[in-house]
């Protein structure tokens, strides 16, 4: 069974970069869940992709943005690249369903110079 | 007032002791639990996904949830150094997307 994988695992950007981070998730998985991790601090939730379109959003601005494919791997967009998005980007992946539980990749960490 | 509390830590035990880490919350809709452990520069690992309220064994690890104090802990018995990671709690209602979580306790065992 393959995991969840992401790339790349850091980057290093600019502030009004644009920045694409991917996701493969887990085989047998149709759902992608992508939350962001500060220092120090539990996952954030940013946004959900089922069946290739959004379903749920967190407290994020739309600068922030994604896709899915129909092999179920997911992007994650973000725009206009500020300091405080430094962070750990973690990918989940999980069955459709909220009972089902979510399995992460590594992340990327993602680095705003 | 945070939504999920834990305690951050750090934690520092010997080898062998028993574990509590431990969190509280406030959302009563919450109907399913987890903890995931996250070693450094690694993404979080599920260890325990729980429903509604009581206890769940798997090897070293229990998961207790006792929805009437809003309140869950994991027990670690005979810890390991290889335990040694940051443990975080996560919670979630059935309707919900995304998980809500605490912001980890960090655990480290001594030889």
């Amino acid at each position: 069974e393959t995991g969840v994988t992401q790339s790349p695992t850091h980057l290093i950007k600019t502030r009004g970069q644009q920045v694409t981070l991917r996701c493969s998730s887990q085989s047998g998985h149709n759902t992608v869940s992508w939350y962001q991790q500060a220092l120090g601090q539990g996952p954030q939730f940013i946004f959900q992709y089922y069946r290739e379109e959004e379903n749920g959003r967190g407290n994020f601005p739309p600068r922030f943005s994604g896709l899915q494919f129909p092999n179920y791997s997911s992007e994650l967009n973000v725009n206009a690249l500020e300091l405080d998005d430094s962070a750990l980007y973690l990918c989940a992946s999980s069955s459709w369903g909220g009972s089902q539980p979510q399995h992460f990749g590594d992340g990327t960490r993602l680095s705003i110079l | 007032q945070k939504e999920v509390e834990q305690d951050p830590g750090p934690l520092s035990v010997p080898e062998g002791a028993i574990v509590s880490l431990n969190c509280t919350y406030s959302n009563s809709a919450f109907q399913y639990f987890m903890w995931y452990r996250q070693y450094s520069r690694k993404g979080p690992e599920l260890l325990m996904y729980t429903y509604s309220s009581g206890n769940k064994e798997d090897g070293r690890f229990t998961a207790q949830v006792d929805k009437s104090s809003k309140y869950i802990s994991l027990f670690i018995r005979d810890s390991q150094p290889s335990d040694s990671a940051t443990y975080l709690c996560a919670m979630k209602r059935a309707a919900d997307y995304d998980m809500r979580f605490g912001a980890g306790t960090r655990l480290t065992v001594k030889p």
